[in-house]
């Protein structure tokens, strides 16, 4: 049972401009959301949350957009680098349980 | 402030065999979990320590197990390995139990042969 869905496997984009990842869950107990970003022989890095009494937060260039009655969640990064090109996971999670994350999403941002 | 460390970084094993891999957590931390990443299948929960106990587990078959020692360092156990078991095997730390931020080691690669 995929709780957390990240539906696009990749996604490519140029440089400067506006990456958007997406990502939906099922759970509606979820209440902390979570994206971390993975370098090839690296593990992931936490990257940016948001708790479900937001709807958005904002750190530099990115910002995680959260919509609760679509239970659809996003990230946003603008500008895109080349250094952003990374696989990114969204991560869902509810008070005292695990994290669940997506399958990933893999970014690419052509310079 | 050390990361997370996991070793061995690569492993070869034959299926059959068993396979332990370590996890030291940064230090502080009191949970850790376990994640099993494949192509496509995304970070698959294998379970969570916290305190030396388990605290959550995921759909694995009893052919995965862990524990936790006193100074939260972890392992994990594979035994009877088989093929289908060949994967990035990573390790969490955070402060409290794994539903805020968690830190990862750069995972194990383990190859069954």
């Amino acid at each position: 049972d995929q709780q957390v869905k990240q539906n696009s496997p990749s996604l490519s984009v140029q440089e400067g401009r506006i990456s958007i990842l997406n990502c939906d869950y099922t759970n509606s107990m979820f209440d902390y959301f979570l994206w971390y970003k993975k370098y090839p022989a690296e593990g992931p890095t936490f990257l940016i949350s948001i708790s479900s009494i937001k709807d958005k937060n904002e750190d530099g260039r990115f910002t995680v957009f959260l919509n609760k009655s679509a239970k659809h969640l996003s990230l946003h990064i603008v500008p895109s680098q080349p250094g952003d090109s990374a696989v990114y996971f969204c991560a869902a999670s509810r008070e005292g349980n695990k994290l669940v994350f997506g399958a990933g999403t893999i970014l690419r941002v052509k310079s | 402030k050390a990361g997370v460390t996991q070793t061995p970084r690569y492993l070869i094993k034959t299926r059959g065999q068993q396979v332990t891999l370590s996890c030291s957590p940064i230090s502080g931390h009191r949970s850790v979990s376990w994640y099993q990443q494949t192509p496509g299948q995304g970070l698959q929960f294998l379970f969570e320590y916290f305190s030396e106990t388990q605290r959550n587990k995921g759909n694995f078959p009893g052919r995965f197990s862990g524990r936790q020692f006193s100074n939260s360092r972890s392992e994990m156990n594979v035994s009877t390995l088989e093929l289908g078991d060949s994967a990035l095997y990573l390790c969490a730390s955070s402060l409290q139990l794994m539903n805020t931020e968690a830190f990862f080691g750069q995972g194990t690669r383990l190859t069954v042969v």
